[in-house]
């Protein structure tokens, strides 16, 4: 069963915007992790937040986690056309991973 | 190879009919995932394997699917006596287990198509 829930399921924006994703998960978890899914191409890791960390960055991206709400967003800063693809949330137990249902993100140039 | 492999890539096939998928997993990954991914949802875990130990089968959705891994490397998935709603892209993923795991890395899938 899936774990994570993205919300919005959709979001359009225009290129140079920042692009905000939003991922709840129900139970404890070791880490989370933010993949990418361009269409019909596979799955490509993004960033991992551990349990202990509250905020991370990576280029144009920044992930918050806030386990007591047992939640994390995904923040896109100055998007791209190239950006336009699935985002998903997947959170790290102790065994395995488990996915949410994913954020469909367009970026209009 | 330097990541995770599958094949084929593409399967279309006739409903009733059975099949199988591959993956080649990275070497030294000892924890083996399936997803399965249909048109426009996300990913459904179907089956993890660690090491030696009994396989996660929680995900499968019914009897006719089962998956082995041999020698604790390449597994393999088969769907027996296929239906059109197994019409997805089976993605495999591996990574290195235990409490600092961290990322899997996901093969290209195959993407079945039952007819």
């Amino acid at each position: 069963s899936q774990q994570g829930e993205e919300d919005p399921q959709a979001l359009s924006i225009q290129e140079g915007e920042n692009a905000t994703m939003n991922c709840s998960y129900k139970t404890s978890i070791n880490n989370l992790q933010w993949y990418r899914q361009n269409s019909g191409r596979g799955l490509v890791h993004l960033i991992l937040i551990r349990s202990n960390e509250r905020e991370k960055h990576s280029g144009r991206l920044r992930v918050t986690l806030d386990t007591s709400k047992k939640s994390s967003s995904l923040l896109i800063t100055a998007s791209r056309a190239a950006d336009t693809a699935s985002y998903f949330c997947a959170t790290d137990g102790s065994n395995d991973m488990r996915f949410g249902a994913g954020t469909r993100l367009t970026v209009k140039p | 190879g330097a990541g995770v492999s599958q094949s084929p890539s593409n399967k279309v096939t006739e409903k009733g009919k059975d099949v199988e998928l591959r993956c080649d997993p990275i070497s030294g990954h000892t924890a083996l995932y399936w997803y399965r991914q249909s048109l426009g949802q996300g990913l459904e875990f179907l089956i993890y394997f660690q090491g030696n130990s009994a396989p996660d089968k929680s995900g499968l959705p019914s009897d006719r699917f089962s998956a082995e891994r041999t020698g604790g490397s390449v597994s393999t998935l088969t769907i027996q006596r296929t239906q059109q709603e197994d019409s997805a892209v089976y993605l495999c993923a591996s990574r290195v287990q235990g409490l600092a795991a961290g990322t899997q890395y996901f093969g290209p899938g195959t993407r079945l198509t039952v007819l």
